[in-house]
């Protein structure tokens, strides 16, 4: 079955920190990715996407990812975090195959620590 | 313009009963999808509406059904509730690929 797997349930870091959050999905077609933030108490709000073209993507508040087709990753980065930045990240992927449902993966927490 | 609105943002149910969500998408957006959010299975599809028509089902249950409206509003309905239906069901439409993510039902079974 397709799926999307998230490595790190929980991630600490101090602010300033780098931030790198992996994200693998099982499917050997086309696909169009995301990454997906939820804020505490707030809606699930889009962090950056990726259809086509240039494999790394740079989406809002300085998150880049970038998709490695040959890895079935696309792992989001972030070169220095901040506290606002805690946060459950999710990774989800569309398997373009007839109409196709979008998947997330489980979730990663991030909590930045001031 | 108006965000994906869900009504209502809470309420507790007793095992047994039954519930209905509403869902009113973004103005032109054709297409709404419902997943569940747990703590332990993170966010599980649950169907897709596209016209009026169910175009995708997830695994869940025949409790859980849903149905679209001529104005793409949508309602999901869980009957014969159980203790493990207690989530956050998060309505989402979208009419480019990009979901759009309202705040969600949560739902609590006592």
């Amino acid at each position: 079955a397709q799926s999307v797997s998230q490595h790190n349930h929980h991630v600490i870091l101090s602010e300033a920190a780098s931030l790198e959050l992996g994200c693998n999905y099982s499917y050997g077609g086309t696909v169009n990715l995301f990454w997906y933030v939820q804020y505490p108490g707030q809606h699930l709000q889009l962090l950056l996407k990726y259809f086509s073209g240039d494999p790394l993507v740079k989406g809002i508040k300085g998150f880049e990812a970038e998709f490695i087709k040959s890895k079935f990753s696309f792992n989001l980065r972030k070169p220095s975090v901040q506290w606002s930045d805690t946060a459950e990240y999710f990774c989800a992927v569309i398997f373009l195959s007839g109409y196709s449902t979008l998947t997330f993966g489980k979730g990663t927490m991030l909590l930045v620590s001031p | 313009k108006a965000g994906v609105t869900q009504t209502p943002r809470y309420l507790i149910k007793t095992r047994g009963q039954q519930v209905t969500l509403s869902c009113s998408p973004i103005s032109g957006h054709r297409s709404v999808s419902w997943y569940q959010q747990t703590p332990g299975q993170g966010l599980q599809f649950l169907f897709e509406y596209f016209s009026e028509t169910q175009r995708n089902k997830g695994n869940f249950p025949g409790r859980f059904s849903g149905r679209q409206f001529s104005n793409s509003r949508s309602e999901m309905n869980v009957s014969t509730l159980e203790l493990g239906d207690s989530a956050l069901y998060l309505c989402a439409s979208t009419r480019t690929g990009e979901l759009f993510f309202g705040e969600g039902s949560r739902l609590t079974v006592l």
